[in-house]
């Protein structure tokens, strides 16, 4: 079956650290992989999204790769920002027959401390 | 526009109340997509409607029940739940006319339901 694994959080930094969330996944298809965010009290909002191998989707400074040959899509910024604090989740999707469905990863909160 | 809307926000019913969730979107969409998510894990699939029609309904209890008046609109009719169904629900879109958007959802804020 399609499964999302994501790093064990949560995960507490300081303003201007950098940061890495790992996350590989299975899967039976050719999948599009995605990170979205959730911040306190609201919706998931669609950070970045990769649809093939070696592509690199990046948004608001954050980046990840489609790596195949690892089965990764690990997620990093170079400087984070209290603003960033929420729970990132990574995502796979794939075509069911008439649909794309999307298999999440457990998610991990980030903290930023100032 | 990437813009999900759902009404209320939040919402308090008893076992025994009938209440709806609302959802709309304005991307021309063709598929909608309910989720439920309790606190600290990851959305669970409940529902889709791929061109106003329910596509996928993922074993849901009877006493949840979706309706997809036009291609635009998603409700979810509520009726004798149970306090475990105490969660935010979350409406999505995806896969416009065009082809873009054929794999990424897009999430409204969600309807934070607390059942009493």
């Amino acid at each position: 079956g399609n499964s999302v694994t994501q790093m064990e959080g949560p995960v507490t930094l300081s303003e201007e650290a950098f940061l890495t969330i790992n996350c590989t996944y299975t899967a039976t298809g050719y999948p599009s992989l995605f990170w979205y965010v959730q911040y306190p009290g609201e919706g998931l909002q669609l950070l970045l999204k990769a649809t093939k191998a070696d592509d690199k989707g990046s948004n608001k400074g954050f980046e990840a790769t489609y790596r195949k040959e690892t089965t990764s899509f690990h997620l990093e910024k170079g400087s984070v920002q209290v603003s960033d604090s929420a729970v990132y989740f990574c995502a796979l999707s794939l075509w069911i027959g008439a649909n794309s469905k999307l298999t999440f990863g457990k998610g991990i909160t980030l903290s930023v401390r100032p | 526009d990437t813009e999900v809307t759902q009404t209320p926000k939040h919402l308090v019913m008893g076992m025994t109340n009938k209440k709806s969730l609302k959802c709309e979107q304005h991307m021309g969409h063709r598929a909608m997509y309910w989720y439920k998510q309790k606190a600290k894990k990851p959305p669970e699939l409940m529902f889709v409607y791929s061109y106003e029609k329910l596509s996928i309904n993922e074993s849901v209890p009877s006493r949840f029940s979706p309706e997809c008046p036009n291609s635009s609109l998603l409700n979810l009719h509520l009726h004798a739940l149970q306090p475990e169904d105490s969660a935010l629900y979350l409406c999505a879109s995806s896969q416009d006319l065009s082809g873009r958007s054929r794999y990424e959802q897009y999430f409204g804020p969600g309807t934070r339901l607390t059942v009493t």
